[in-house]
């Protein structure tokens, strides 16, 4: 079936501007999370949802940083006045299960953003 | 807070030689523990999972062990390939008020020359 699917794969940003980020988990997962990979870097957590309510937003870094899933299914990260340290992958990680620790995060080939 | 640390890379090994890939963690509670590779140019993907202590997490000819007592998840292989070559994740997931979250070290790339 299909996995984790992100758009775009890259883009480039000059500094200042809006970005959005998409993310379509694999069907019927009810969690949904967004990492930031930074170069070299393991990839850290931003933010986690459960259907459409958002759990956790302690890693978003910033205000700049604002995330949704309206319906429960697709998810939106958004990042307002790109900076150059906003510069990484953008990782989306989907799974199945709520709440069990041990359940597989299924994650998406991820989107570069690159801010000039 | 919660932590992972691991072994720095990156590390260059021969093919059908042994490897070890050190991870330590830190954590309040019990998390599950986690292997994710990166292969070049695909995604993240799990190659283990130990979900409590004394677990043994195997796959691909992998193996890791959850030690609680040593806070310790080693990657072993007891002869690699070069198509093992990637950049490998030590992580741990835990739930906190209902949110869970996965924790990663900074990743360990291993390059396997024939």
């Amino acid at each position: 079936g299909a996995g984790v699917s992100q758009s775009p794969r890259y883009k480039v940003a000059k500094r200042g501007q809006d970005v959005a980020l998409r993310c379509d988990p694999i069907s019927g997962h009810v969690s949904l999370f967004w990492y930031q990979q930074a170069l070299g870097q393991g990839p850290e957590f931003l933010t986690y949802f459960q259907n459409e309510a958002q759990l956790d937003k302690s890693g978003l870094p910033s205000d700049r940083f604002f995330a949704e899933r309206p319906e429960g299914s697709v998810s939106t990260l958004k990042i307002q006045r790109t900076q150059q340290e906003d510069s990484a992958v953008y990782l989306c990680a989907s799974s199945s299960a709520m709440g069990l620790a041990h359940y597989e995060q299924y994650f998406g080939p991820g989107t570069r953003l690159t801010v000039t | 807070g919660d932590s992972v640390t691991q072994m720095e890379g990156p590390v260059t090994l021969s093919e059908e030689a042994f490897l070890t890939i050190n991870c330590t963690y830190t954590a309040t509670g019990y998390p599950s523990l986690f292997w994710y590779v990166q292969y070049p140019g695909e995604g993240l993907q799990l190659l283990l999972k130990a979900t409590k202590a004394d677990d043994k997490g195997s796959n691909k000819g992998f193996e890791a062990t959850y030690r609680k007592e040593t806070t310790s998840f080693h990657l072993e292989k007891g002869s690699v390939q070069v198509s093992d070559s990637a950049v490998y994740f030590c992580a741990l997931n835990f739930i906190i008020q209902g949110a869970q979250k996965l924790v990663f070290g900074q990743g360990t790339r291993l390059t396997i020359n024939p």
